[in-house]
């Protein structure tokens, strides 16, 4: 499978604030990484895609202006939760396509807190 | 639209055999994973399925029918650290993307 790394591995931060969290592709040339979003005891929801040299796919009721993903190489993807609100305190988790039947494979997640 | 159920929680005995069951209704079908998540941490990878039958790796196998839209994943000689979330998640074609369950919590007891 792949490796992939995430930084921060967690962040606190103030309300009206914002944070960015990188996800690494450690072994692997990713054109494509998707970012997903996890509440607690909750399932993992897809965010975006993020392609490598063009502007990411976002779905539906995920504000892109909110989320900024920048995928400028072939093995950094970013995502910057703008003016953080409380409310998006989550854990994000990246993962990149590798391999049989491009199994995702995902990085260690960022747990955000927003006081 | 795109559903897929399994069970909210589970539990069982260290050294049993435990079944979590996945049915799903999605546009398109290009197989069906599962994934093991411990609190806290992020999914890992267990196993595999695209074509119906059963596919076994160690403790872990896994079975589908398409035609039923089931899915099952079959742990053995269960053992406390198999103690976690299991999300069983189909790539539909449709839409090109991975779509999640909600995930099986399964607590392993002595």
């Amino acid at each position: 499978g792949a490796v992939v790394s995430q930084h921060p591995s967690w962040v606190i931060c103030k309300s009206g604030t914002s944070v960015k969290i990188e996800c690494r592709s450690l072994d692997f040339q990713a054109t494509t990484m998707f970012w997903y979003r996890q509440f607690p005891k909750q399932s993992l929801m897809l965010m975006a895609t993020s392609n490598e040299g063009s502007k990411a796919t976002y779905e539906q009721g995920v504000e892109k202006d909110k989320f900024l993903i920048n995928h400028a190489s072939l093995t950094l993807s970013t995502l910057t939760v703008t003016s953080a609100h409380p409310e998006d305190s989550s854990f994000y988790i990246c993962s990149q396509q590798a391999g049989r039947a491009d199994t995702q494979y995902f990085g260690p997640g960022t747990r955000l807190t927003v006081l | 639209g795109q559903n897929i159920d399994q069970p909210t929680e589970m539990t069982a005995t260290e050294g049993a055999i435990v079944q979590i069951n996945c049915t799903y209704q999605t546009s398109g079908f290009n197989g069906l994973f599962w994934y093991q998540q411990h609190a806290g941490e992020a999914p890992t990878f267990l196993s595999y399925n695209v074509l119906d039958g059963l596919e076994e790796k160690g403790r872990f196998s896994s079975f589908l029918s398409r035609s039923k839209g089931y899915s099952y994943l079959l742990l053995k000689e269960l053992q406390m650290k198999d103690s976690a979330s299991y999300l069983c998640a189909v790539y539909s074609g449709g839409y090109n993307k991975l779509i999640f369950g909600a995930g099986t919590r399964l607590a392993v007891h002595p």
